[in-house]
């Protein structure tokens, strides 16, 4: 046990279909991070949120759009992906972000997504 | 620009065998270094950190050390176990200005295969 809750842990959907992906934290945390994960790179930061406010948008496309409630929730809006979006997506949560020392990430165990 | 990578992308060990897992970097102002596990159909685990005013951090049959010389982390597992099967990942964080913390870059991970 993480800590860190996502579900569904496996999404199939059609690429006009909307979906969301949703993850919890019980960890206390302010910081709430999306990752995608593909086979054979490295994980891919997609967006950071700091007490519920969204301090980083990596490029990611519009398809994909984050909410944050509160601090320990984060959604992920899926809307028309493409069939390269398939992935698994992870959901991370830390302390704060730009405190003054490094922290560790917390991992939840991922939503596998498969786009038809 | 600035990038995190593994030497070597597999490891076969036998069991009670010592591993040793390593990650080199680029970023001189990276300050803070994690090593994460990540076994099939889960997300990433916290094993252990380290931050760059230390060499050496010892943990439960693991030990990180750091030679920001060569800019080389490495990760040493002691009497490796079936269970210690995974992909690692080193991470970096690099506090430029005080502000990003909080966005770690990965490495692409290391396969370790441990053999009854």
């Amino acid at each position: 046990e993480t800590g860190v809750t996502q579900t569904p842990r496996h999404l199939v959907m059609g690429m006009t279909n909307k979906k969301s992906l949703k993850c919890e934290q019980h960890l206390g945390h302010n910081a709430m991070y999306w990752y995608k994960q593909s086979a054979k790179k490295p994980l891919e930061l997609m967006f950071v949120y700091n007490f519920k406010e969204q301090t980083e948008n990596n490029s990611v496309p519009s398809r994909f759009s984050p909410e944050c409630p509160n601090s320990s929730h984060l959604f992920l809006h899926l809307h028309t992906l493409q069939p390269e979006d398939s992935a698994l997506y992870l959901c991370a949560s830390s302390q704060e972000v730009g405190g003054r020392v490094g922290q560790p990430q917390h991992f939840g165990d991922g939503t596998r997504l498969s786009i038809l | 620009g600035e990038s995190v990578g593994l030497h070597l992308p597999t490891l076969s060990v036998q069991e009670g065998d010592n591993s040793i897992i390593n990650c080199a970097y680029s970023n001189s102002a990276s300050d803070y270094f994690i090593w994460y596990k990540q076994e099939s159909g889960k997300g990433p685990q916290f094993i252990i950190d380290i931050r760059s005013n230390m060499d050496k951090r010892q943990g439960q049959r693991v030990t990180v050390l750091l030679n920001k010389t060569v800019k080389h982390l490495s990760l040493q597992i002691a009497a490796t176990q079936p269970g210690d099967s995974a992909v690692y990942f080193c991470a970096e964080n690099s506090n430029a200005g005080g502000t990003s913390y909080g966005k770690l870059t990965f490495g692409q991970g290391t396969i370790l295969t441990v053999h009854p």
